[in-house]
């Protein structure tokens, strides 16, 4: 099984610039989620879905949108990217209280 | 809310050196504990968990303690190795939150030197 694919790996975009990373997962998981990591911080929750069609903000959603219709896929768009949205991001999905992360992108806004 | 507080690294050891780092958790109701390890350039991954009080998560030698008294689930390792040079993460899971989301310290890196 592939798990938690999530592309692309690296990106540098220009100020105002959109783009999305993409996320997608083989084990048919309802949940997935979308966590940015700053450096020398956690992750913090974006955005999460609990099934097709469901999404629902965490807790640093400015600037971003997603959107699930599927179960495999969970997008997650910039629409003008500015300098604090520079960071690591993990796609992540799981059951329940376990989650499988994928391996991450990152992503620098100059 | 619910928060995870870890000790600050980088924590630098010699191999076979004994391993803990500090975990504590506030939350609001009765929370999963897990600790995930992120090598370098990779994704994180589940390294144990616990999931109600007094239970011990232990994995490759890692183990973790549930202490609901002290509200607490330190990482200790009996003897480290150069290949356990990584984040590590400690983060609580409250059945509580919608979504079953994930809470995060802000990591630990450990560098183990030959």
């Amino acid at each position: 099984n592939a798990g938690v694919t999530q592309t692309p790996k690296f990106r540098i975009l220009k100020i105002g610039q959109s783009m999305t990373l993409q996320c997608t997962q083989d084990m048919n998981h309802n949940y997935m989620y979308w966590y940015r990591q700053d450096p020398g911080m956690g992750l913090k929750l974006i955005y999460y879905s609990v099934g097709a069609g469901i999404t629902d903000k965490g807790e640093v959603p400015n600037g971003y949108n997603v959107s699930r219709s599927t179960t495999e896929d969970f997008p997650l768009r910039l629409e003008l990217a500015a300098p604090s949205q520079t960071s690591v991001y993990f796609c992540a999905s799981g059951e329940g209280i376990r989650a499988t992360f994928g391996a991450g992108s990152r992503l620098t806004v100059l | 809310g619910d928060s995870v507080t870890q000790m600050e690294g980088p924590v630098t050891l010699s191999e076979e050196a004994f391993l803990t780092i500090n975990c504590t958790y506030t939350a609001t109701g009765y929370p999963s504990l897990f600790w995930y390890v992120q090598y370098p350039g990779e994704g994180l991954q589940l390294l144990l968990k616990a999931t109600k009080a007094d239970d011990k998560g232990s994995n490759k030698g890692f183990e973790a303690t549930y202490r609901k008294e002290t509200t607490s689930f330190h990482l200790e390792k009996g003897s480290v190795q150069v290949s356990d040079s990584a984040v590590y993460f400690c983060a609580l899971s409250d059945i509580n939150n919608a979504g079953n989301m994930l809470t995060f310290g802000g990591g630990t890196r450990l560098m183990v030197k030959p």
